[in-house]
């Protein structure tokens, strides 16, 4: 069954380094998305993405967010310069349609020391 | 403002008990979609189920069950004989009509199934 892959499974980073998480979506997928999830608490979206652009952004998706989709296959999420608050599990999800399932990825869980 | 609320933070069964989690949810909107996810100790997101918000039927997958209300902006989940691998957070979302289609989780309800 196609699934959702991201790597790295786990980032370590120091406070104000730069890091890329990276998504596979399923192949035939057209809409992209990050979530990510402090510790312990509720899923929260950060960031649609359709058709090479963002479709919408939540506010925790300052300047420091951005997403690119590089080739046909890779999805990433760049944190410029990462803060504490930052450390959390973020994951990667696609869907084929809007409104459908969107399925997510295993995640990446960011620890920022 | 949207939002989804799941006041039930945790429940604890002994296996075969039948649980429901609650979910109420807010949308200005007429059209809508909703959602439950598992989140297993391996943390993972799993879906098990959409519903359109014009669907107002229940549904019924195995063990599982789902009883929509729109009257009360409920969107409840039940879990009949309930298995120690049910043990999970669950989480109910909203997403609303075009152009968004982001998910708005709830805060999750924790299940623990003891055998």
């Amino acid at each position: 069954e196609p699934e959702v892959t991201q790597t790295p499974s786990h980032q370590v980073t120091q406070m104000g380094q730069e890091v890329i998480l990276r998504c596979v979506p399923i192949s035939n997928h057209l809409y992209f998305y990050w979530y990510r999830q402090i510790l312990g608490q509720k899923v929260e979206f950060l960031v649609s993405f359709y058709n090479n652009e963002i479709s919408e952004k939540s506010e925790i998706f300052d300047d420091q967010f951005s997403v690119e989709r590089p080739d046909g296959s890779n999805f990433t999420l760049k944190i410029r310069s990462t803060k504490l608050e930052d450390s959390a599990m973020y994951f990667c999800a696609s869907e084929d349609e809007p409104y459908n399932e969107q399925f997510f990825g295993p995640g990446t869980r960011l620890t920022v020391l | 403002a949207q939002k989804v609320t799941q006041a039930q933070t945790e429940i604890s069964v002994v296996e075969k008990e039948d649980v429901t989690l609650d979910c109420v949810y807010e949308t200005r909107d007429t059209t809508y979609y909703l959602f439950w996810y598992k989140q297993p100790p391996s943390g993972e997101l799993v879906f098990l189920i959409r519903r359109n918000s014009f669907d107002e039927q229940n549904e019924i997958s195995g063990r599982y069950s789902w009883n929509f209300q729109k009257s009360t902006s409920s969107f409840n989940f039940t879990i009949t004989a309930s298995q120690v691998v049910d043990s999970a957070v669950y989480f109910c979302a909203l997403s609303e009509a075009p152009p968004s289609d982001k998910l708005i989780f709830g805060t999750g309800t924790r299940l623990q199934v003891f055998p």
